[in-house]
């Protein structure tokens, strides 16, 4: 079955720098590839996401590159705020049903 | 109807009984989907409907699992005979077609805790 990597497991940044997940997946079928933020105690909520006839997304500060070739795909958020701090997911489907996810990236993003 | 709503937030069991969840999804979505979330990990897909029909069920963890959505609206996922390793969050999340062509969302959970 399809199998998702996600890297750094936690990365600490500043406020105002950059952030940089990366997740790689296994399924070459996979199509669709969404982001989801989840806050301690609640729901995972969609961020952005990605099909794969487009190599880049971008939605203000939230930006979404992949790379179909290499099969890997990555979030760039910029300008981070505190606000950010959050466990961010990746995820890809080639079912049209399911979502496999990654592991998760817990970003601290200190004032 | 602003989203997925679960019921309970919260179910304390002791180890062998049974326990039901109940998940309402957004009221035009036809998809229902299942999850489960385990401490430090990402929700592992269970199985989803579309309207009543169950399409999707052999990630279901074990026999002791089911789930139904009866009239195509709420979905139960009831566990059988609970054992402490299914202490986890389960997530219900709907869509409005496949994934690919409008995403899903989710529900808040209900977190689960096996004594």
């Amino acid at each position: 079955g399809e199998n998702v990597e996600q890297h750094p497991s936690t990365l600490s940044v500043q406020e105002g720098d950059s952030a940089v997940i990366k997740c790689t997946y296994s399924d070459s079928a996979s199509n669709y590839f969404p982001w989801y933020k989840q806050e301690l105690g609640k729901r995972p909520q969609l961020i952005i996401d990605i099909r794969s006839n487009v190599g880049e997304k971008k939605d203000q500060r939230i930006a979404v590159t992949l790379n179909k070739t290499a099969k890997h795909f990555s979030l760039h958020i910029t300008e981070t705020q505190p606000e950010d701090s959050a466990v961010y997911f990746c995820a890809a489907s080639s079912s049209g049903y399911a979502l496999n996810f990654g592991k998760g990236t817990s970003l601290l993003v200190t004032p | 109807d602003t989203g997925v709503s679960q019921n309970p937030r919260h179910k304390i069991t002791k180890r062998g009984q049974n326990v039901t969840f109940r998940c309402d999804p957004i009221s035009e979505h036809n998809r229902l989907y299942w999850y489960r979330q385990t401490l430090g990990q990402g929700p592992e897909f269970l199985t989803y409907f579309q309207n009543e029909a169950q399409l999707e069920k052999s990630r279901l963890l074990s026999d002791r699992f089911s789930a139904e959505r009866p009239k195509g609206s709420f979905s139960t996922l009831e566990i059988q005979r609970t054992e402490q390793g299914d202490s986890a969050m389960y997530l219900c999340a709907s869509s409005l077609g496949s994934v690919p062509e409008r995403g899903y969302t989710f529900g808040s959970g209900t977190r689960l805790t096996v004594v």
